[in-house]
């Protein structure tokens, strides 16, 4: 699996949107990329995936470069619950399904 | 959506001896489950992949002995921590994956051997 590189932490401001970067720059073609995040003390939580197109959900946007070596999480309106440790993971979609996790990215909302 | 509980949320004991950490999918089948530990202020590690009804397959650098892993049926998959030390204190995360979901995971374990 390819490996990420997110920076280690970040701020957002509650109720602006909160972007957060991952750099992907030797994933393959048939590699999707992965968010996660973990709250203090609990197991990860999925956020959403995507492989070549943008991707939104309940949750968050996904927003894939066009040659794929980057992505961006968007959280639209960062509340203080989304203050959390993000991790973007890039996986083949047909392997065993495990998930190897890199440091991912510290967002702290602040009011 | 899919759900995996793992138990206990904590638990504490002595040097020397074992304990069991239980994880389910709570409302699907998981052929394959995941095993992950995580050290204060670190990322989560993989320590193993635990397959219904075969061998688990450990990650390189964590002892097979030490970590039993069974998964006697679709639904749990059990790690047994065998004569804990201090070092073994730490978060033990599971995970599971229905077919047509993402990996999902379950709540942690806080072990502390004291």
């Amino acid at each position: 699996d390819a490996k990420t590189t997110q920076p280690p932490s970040m701020d957002c401001a509650e109720g602006r949107a909160a972007n957060l970067p991952c750099n992907h720059s030797t994933i393959s073609g048939n590699e999707y990329v992965y968010w996660y995040r973990q709250i203090h003390s609990q197991g990860p939580q999925y956020i959403i995936h995507g492989l070549k197109n943008n991707e939104t959900n309940e949750m968050a946007s996904l927003i894939i470069t066009e040659d794929r070596k980057s992505s961006t999480l968007i959280l639209p309106h960062a509340t203080l619950r989304d203050t959390a440790v993000y991790y973007c993971i890039v996986r083949f979609s047909s392997n065993t399904g495990k998930l190897i996790f890199g440091q991912g990215t510290t967002l702290q909302v602040k009011p | 959506g899919a759900v995996v509980s793992q138990h206990p949320s904590r638990v504490i004991c002595k040097s020397g001896t074992s304990v069991k950490i239980e994880c389910r999918s709570l409302d699907f089948q998981a052929t394959t489950m995941f095993w992950y530990r995580q050290f204060p202020k670190q990322s989560l590690m993989l320590m193993a992949t635990s397959n219904e009804g075969s061998k688990a397959t450990y990650e390189q650098g964590v002892e097979k002995d030490k970590f039993l892993i069974n998964h006697a049926s679709l639904t749990l998959s059990t790690l047994t921590v065998t004569s804990a030390h201090p070092e073994d204190s730490s978060f033990y995360i599971c995970s599971a994956r229905d077919v047509s979901s993402p990996l999902h995971f379950g709540n942690g374990t806080r072990l502390t051997v004291t």
